[in-house]
């Protein structure tokens, strides 16, 4: 898994629960992401957190929340609140040293 | 923000033909390329990359090309081959080169068909 990994890798939600995806990271590095991504729309940024306790909105975070309590552990919650839930969720590392954005498995959720 | 378009949104080759995917950015403060290969239900996997300091950068049959003054760069496969076949995203950020991260702005993605 390259040291990071989400968890389910498919998720079914029916309308109007929340549903937290996991994703975790044993290479102690800073920053980590948040992305979605739906068919002909590429990857889009939802949050991300540069340090423990920190986070900042992305482009697409109405309807999510994180939280960013340890430094190995990222989770987003998709909330009732967001209208179009289903996509391909995928959590990334920014390795610094080489200036990559490394990708988790990704997790696919579907509303039913 | 930065905004990546990115063409053409499918391309059908020919095993042995070259693939030309370019992208163009907004941001003149970018000064990180990197593209990503997705294959079905996988997650993106870097395949090359590009920092606003160098023209071009080559990895045995890919390369990527960038043009600072027209904000725009390119990938080029040679000799493509059936495997070669997935989802090609090109992004750019800020973030690169230094002690600051960096947050990623993506292209739509080109379906790349190689056929046998």
């Amino acid at each position: 898994d390259g040291g990071i990994t989400q968890s389910p890798k498919y998720l079914f939600r029916k309308e109007g629960q929340n549903v937290t995806l996991s994703c975790e990271q044993n290479l102690n590095h800073d920053a980590m992401y948040w992305y979605r991504q739906d068919p002909g729309q590429g990857l889009r940024l939802i949050y991300y957190s540069q340090i423990v306790n920190d986070f900042q909105k992305g482009d697409i975070a109405e309807g999510y929340s994180v939280s960013r309590e340890k430094k190995e552990s990222f989770p987003l919650t998709v909330t009732s609140a967001q209208k179009n839930p289903t996509a391909f969720y995928l959590c990334a590392i920014w390795v610094a040293q080489g200036a990559e954005a490394f990708f988790g498995q990704g997790t696919r959720l579907t509303v039913v | 923000g930065e905004n990546v378009e990115q063409h053409p949104s499918t391309l059908s080759v020919q095993e042995g033909d070259s693939a030309v995917i370019k992208c163009t950015y907004s941001d003149s403060a970018s000064n990180y390329f990197p593209w990503y290969k997705q294959e079905l239900g996988k997650r993106p996997q870097l395949i090359i990359d590009i920092r606003s300091n160098v023209g071009e950068k080559k990895d045995q049959r890919i390369a990527v090309t960038l043009n600072k003054t027209a904000k725009h760069f390119s990938l080029h496969i040679t000799e493509t081959q059936p495997e070669d076949s997935a989802v090609y995203f090109c992004a750019a950020t800020t973030g690169a080169g230094g002690t600051s991260y960096g947050k990623l702005t993506f292209g739509q993605g080109t379906i790349l068909t190689v056929h046998p």
